[in-house]
């Protein structure tokens, strides 16, 4: 079954101080894996999208990197601020099941303290 | 551009009620979809569309309808509300192909009593 699992489930830094959130997925073959967003009662915004080609993609203070042969990616967060508390999502597309596939992880839910 | 609207943002029902959940988009998006969001689960496909006149069914599809009669509006209908149904709702929509980003409305929070 496909699956697309986070870690850690809920995280707690310092502002300033760096995170990585973790995503492992069972997805194969796969399209694209995307990393959004979601402030709390908002809904996820898009961060990065990365092909099955690509092996990272920044935007900003995050940069998230892709090793397709361990089926992990993971999401830095580099000097972290308060406006970075929100959960992070993880979204696996399969290749070649139509265009309308997708498969979300549960989510990290990071909180930064000042 | 207001992106996806999704109206209303907050809605109680009763048991055996139905009501409708409204999206549109303003971005000439030909696939829209509807996502229902619980708590410790990723979101789940309820009903897409990947043009007017054009629908399917998701991984959830049960006890909703959704019909696309114009490209901008994509609303989703529940039947007759169960407590089941209770949940964060979200529409999303994108340009065609697989690659393109998917944007997110700010979502309904349902609550059947």
């Amino acid at each position: 079954k496909n699956q697309v699992e986070q870690s850690p489930q809920s995280l707690i830094i310092l502002e300033g101080k760096n995170c990585t959130l973790q995503c492992n997925y069972t997805v194969s073959p796969f399209s694209n894996l995307r990393w959004y967003k979601q402030d709390t009662g908002r809904g996820p915004v898009s961060l990065t999208i990365m092909t099955f080609s690509e092996n990272t993609k920044s935007n900003g203070r995050y940069t998230a990197t892709l090793d397709a042969d361990t089926k992990q990616s993971s999401l830095h967060i580099t000097a972290s601020q308060l406006s970075d508390s929100a959960s992070y999502i993880c979204v696996v597309s399969p290749r070649g099941s139509g265009t309308y596939k997708y498969i979300f992880g549960t989510g990290t839910r990071l909180k930064v303290l000042a | 551009n207001a992106g996806v609207t999704q109206t209303p943002k907050f809605q109680v029902l009763k048991t055996g009620q139905s009501m409708t959940l409204q999206c549109a988009q303003d971005m000439n998006h030909e696939y829209m979809s509807w996502y229902r969001q619980d708590p410790g689960m990723g979101l789940r496909l309820i009903h897409y569309s990947v043009g007017a006149g054009i629908t399917d069914q998701g991984e959830v599809p049960n006890g909703y309808n959704v019909s696309r009669s114009t490209t901008e509006d994509f609303p989703l209908r529940l039947l007759s509300a169960a407590p089941s149904q209770t949940s964060v709702y979200f529409c999303a929509s994108r340009r065609g192909g697989n690659t393109g980003e998917l944007f997110f409305g700010e979502g309904s929070r349902l609550t059947v009593l």
